[in-house]
């Protein structure tokens, strides 16, 4: 499976913006790029997922880079409750998600 | 309740003792993962079914670990002879598959083993 590498941690102020960055250069052309995210105590949640083309929905903004080799998590209005950890995974068609370590974002009041 | 379910919340047992962790999906998805975390880690895959059948199941770390699903619903992680090591948060996912393929997975709050 493609690999991705992400940060081990970040920090953010409360109501400003979050760039979650992702690093995959292996990246095939069949591979989705999806974030999910994990609240303490829970189960991972979707967040986000595309192919080629910038992605918006109401959670959070995917940026993809041209050459799909790194992408970018945008939060744009950091919450308290968005303090979680973020993993960015690779996902071919109907395949399983591989985790990695993610990223442990801290949101500071 | 409209999410994937998993039973027990909490399991203690001691070592050498047979387990049984149980997910109930969201009604209709028919695919089925199972994931295990550790602290501090990431969840590691285990199994996948589709329907019935295990799709893929090289995650499985040994012949002590089972998963049944025989109705493509209510599926069991059966753990035979626990060890200290298999201690960890066992997370159920359900999605439907279908969707161009991406379906996103819905998680379950995960069986908390632990092995003494």
């Amino acid at each position: 499976d493609a690999k991705t590498t992400q940060p081990n941690s970040m920090e953010s102020n409360e109501e400003e913006p979050v760039h979650l960055p992702c690093n995959h250069s292996t990246i095939s052309g069949t591979d989705y790029i999806h974030w999910y995210r994990q609240l303490p105590s829970q189960g991972p949640e979707y967040v986000i997922h595309g192919l080629t083309s910038n992605v918006n929905n109401r959670m959070a903004s995917l940026a993809i880079a041209e050459d799909r080799k790194s992408s970018t998590l945008i939060l744009h209005r950091a919450t308290l409750r968005d303090a979680a950890v973020y993993y960015c995974i690779l996902r071919w068609s109907q395949g399983n998600l591989i985790f990695g370590k993610g990223t442990k974002l801290s949101v500071k009041p | 309740g409209a999410g994937v379910s998993q039973t027990p919340s909490n399991k203690v047992t001691e070592k050498g003792k047979y387990v049984e962790l149980r997910c109930d999906p969201i009604s209709g998805h028919t695919a089925l993962y199972w994931y295990r975390q550790s602290l501090g880690q990431g969840p590691e895959f285990l199994i996948y079914f589709q329907g019935t059948g295990a799709a893929d199941d090289s995650g499985l770390p040994n012949d002590r670990f089972f998963a049944v699903r025989p109705e493509g619903s209510v599926s069991t992680l059966k753990i035979q002879r626990t060890e200290r090591g298999d201690s960890a948060v066992y997370l159920c996912a359900s999605s439907l598959v279908g969707q161009g393929g991406t379906g996103e997975l819905f998680f379950g709050e995960g069986s908390r083993l632990t092995v003494l």
